[in-house]
C-alpha cells in the first residue's frame, strides 16, 4: 500500500529551528513536495525534491533520501507567522500525488 | 493577477440537497483537481481533469460529479448520495509539467445541517 507518515503536531519557540520529518512508502517515486497551509486557507508550495540531498530556500530547507524513503523540512529563525500545517506529498509511479495528513506547527513566543 | 477562484467560501446545505462548488482559473492550465480535506487526514482526490471534456475519478468520487466544458472552469457537484459531505473542498491546477507545483483556490467549506 501507499503511505506517508508525518508527526501530527510539533511545538517550537520563536527564533529557534525545527525539523519536520516525513517518511513514505509509495508505488514508484517521482518526487516529493512540501506545502504550507495556514488554518482555513489554501496550501502554498514550499519545495520539490526529486534527487537526494538538501535544497535551501531562504529560511526553509528540504532534504530527501530516496533509499530511506525519508524527507524533512527544516525551518530556521522561526517566526510567529510560521505557525501552520506542513503537508508532505509524493508523486507515485502514475504521477498521482499521495498526501500525508500534515504536521501542525505551533510557534510559541 | 492569475489564480484560482473558488466560490462560495462557506456553504450550508440541508440533507438531501445537491450543491455545486465553483472553481475558475485564469492560469491557462490544462490540469485541474478537486480535493477534500478532513481534520487529521491528508488531501483526498475526488476528481481530476487533464483536458477539456475529459475527467477521471479519484479515490473518493462516489457521491460527487464534475464537468469540464471550458478550460477555465471545473465545477464540483456534491450530490445527496454523498453520505458525509461536511468538509473543506479545495480546487487546484498545475501547468504543463506534471512535477510542477499545484496552485490552489482558497477553498470552500461545506456544512450539512
Amino acid at each position: 500500500g501507499q503511505n506517508i507518515d508525518q508527526p501530527t503536531e510539533m511545538t517550537a519557540t520563536e527564533g529557534a529551528i525545527v525539523q519536520i520529518n516525513c517518511t513514505y512508502q509509495t508505488s514508484g517515486f517521482n518526487g516529493l513536495f512540501w506545502y504550507q497551509q495556514h488554518a482555513g486557507e489554501a496550501p502554498t508550495f514550499l519545495s520539490y525534491n526529486v534527487l537526494d540531498g538538501l535544497e535551501e530556500k531562504g529560511r526553509f530547507s528540504s532534504f530527501l533520501s530516496r533509499s530511506k524513503g525519508y524527507s524533512y523540512l527544516l525551518l530556521k529563525e522561526l517566526q510567529m507567522k510560521d505557525s501552520a500545517s506542513y503537508l508532505c506529498a509524493t508523486l507515485d509511479s502514475n504521477y498521482q500525488l499521495i498526501w500525508g495528513a500534515g504536521t501542525k506547527l505551533i510557534i510559541k513566543p | 493577477d492569475g489564480g484560482i477562484t473558488q466560490s462560495p467560501k462557506y456553504l450550508f446545505r440541508k440533507e438531501g440537497q445537491n450543491v455545486t462548488l465553483s472553481c475558475e482559473q485564469n492560469l491557462n492550465h490544462d490540469a485541474m483537481y478537486w480535493y477534500r480535506q478532513d481534520p487529521g487526514q491528508g488531501l483526498r482526490l475526488i476528481y481530476y481533469s487533464q483536458i477539456v471534456n475529459d475527467f477521471q475519478k479519484g479515490d473518493i468520487a462516489e457521491g460527487y460529479s464534475v464537468s469540464r466544458e471550458k478550460k477555465e472552469s471545473f465545477p464540483l457537484t456534491v450530490t445527496s448520495a454523498q453520505k458525509n459531505p461536511t468538509a473543506f473542498y479545495l480546487c487546484a491546477s498545475h501547468g504543463p509539467r506534471v512535477t510542477g507545483e499545484l496552485f490552489f483556490g482558497e477553498g470552500s467549506r461545506l456544512t450539512v445541517l
